[in-house]
């Protein structure tokens, strides 16, 4: 049981928008510590998608971006295209846990 | 560039040891924190622990405490994970990865290796 939760799966047709959210408490996200998020696509590690809630990496598209509120977190993806599809996986910090990392259980994106 | 570089697939039997590394490059391999986690198969990311090569400070996950070893090898720029005695439940993929140090009590891990995959079967 993560303590960050994340919808299992979204879906959507290309050019379509579509979020992620991801679920904490306040004893992370809620405790105002920063939400960095990964995608995975098949068979392949994870990579670095965007950091500090809402900087991306170079290299990272801008139809890609994060948001968070209270004990929240959303990524948005906007222009869905095929290659989206993938997994996707929030992380952040808990302080009840003292753990520096704690990861969503991630979500599957379908493009449709 | 800066790259983690891990080692090969392994296939073990329940009960014998192993240990696989991650070679950091192109980056001062002691001034970061290097974190390893598993993938189980079909399953999610987990945090495993992380140790800063500088002077070997580990830290482990609780659900990881006793069950593995990290270690350092500051020298030629290697992190190892061991585990003493394995068991089928530690088929996995097992990724390496620097964590960068965003904020306070902020990091996250921006270069991963291109993870080891352990086969426990007897």
């Amino acid at each position: 049981q993560s303590v960050l939760t994340q919808p299992p799966s979204v879906s959507g047709a290309p050019g379509q928008r579509v979020t992620i959210s991801c679920t904490g408490s306040s004893s992370n996200i809620g405790a105002g510590y920063d939400v960095h998020w990964y995608q995975q696509l098949p068979g392949t590690a994870p990579k670095l998608l965007i950091y500090g809630n809402t900087n991306r990496p170079s290299g990272v598209p801008d139809r890609f971006s994060g948001s968070k509120s209270g004990t929240s977190a959303s990524l948005a993806i906007t222009g869905l295209q095929a290659e989206d599809e993938a997994d996707y996986y929030c992380q952040s910090y808990d302080s009840s846990l003292s753990a520096l990392v704690v990861f969503g259980g991630g979500t599957k994106l379908t493009v449709l | 560039e800066v790259q983690q570089v891990q080692s090969g697939a392994e296939v073990k039997k329940p009960g014998e040891s192993l240990k696989i590394s991650c070679k950091g490059s192109g980056y001062s391999f002691t001034s970061y924190w290097i974190g390893w986690v598993r993938q189980m198969p079909g399953k999610g990311l987990e945090w495993m622990g992380i140790i800063y090569p500088g002077d070997s400070d580990t830290r482990y996950s609780p659900s990881f405490q006793g069950q593995v070893t990290i270690s350092a090898d500051k020298s030629i720029g290697i992190v190892y994970l061991q585990w003493s005695s394995l068991k089928a439940s530690d088929t996995a993929m097992y990724y390496c990865a620097r964590l960068f140090p965003y904020g306070d009590l902020s990091y996250y891990f921006d270069y991963w290796g291109q993870g080891t995959l352990v086969t426990v079967s007897s």
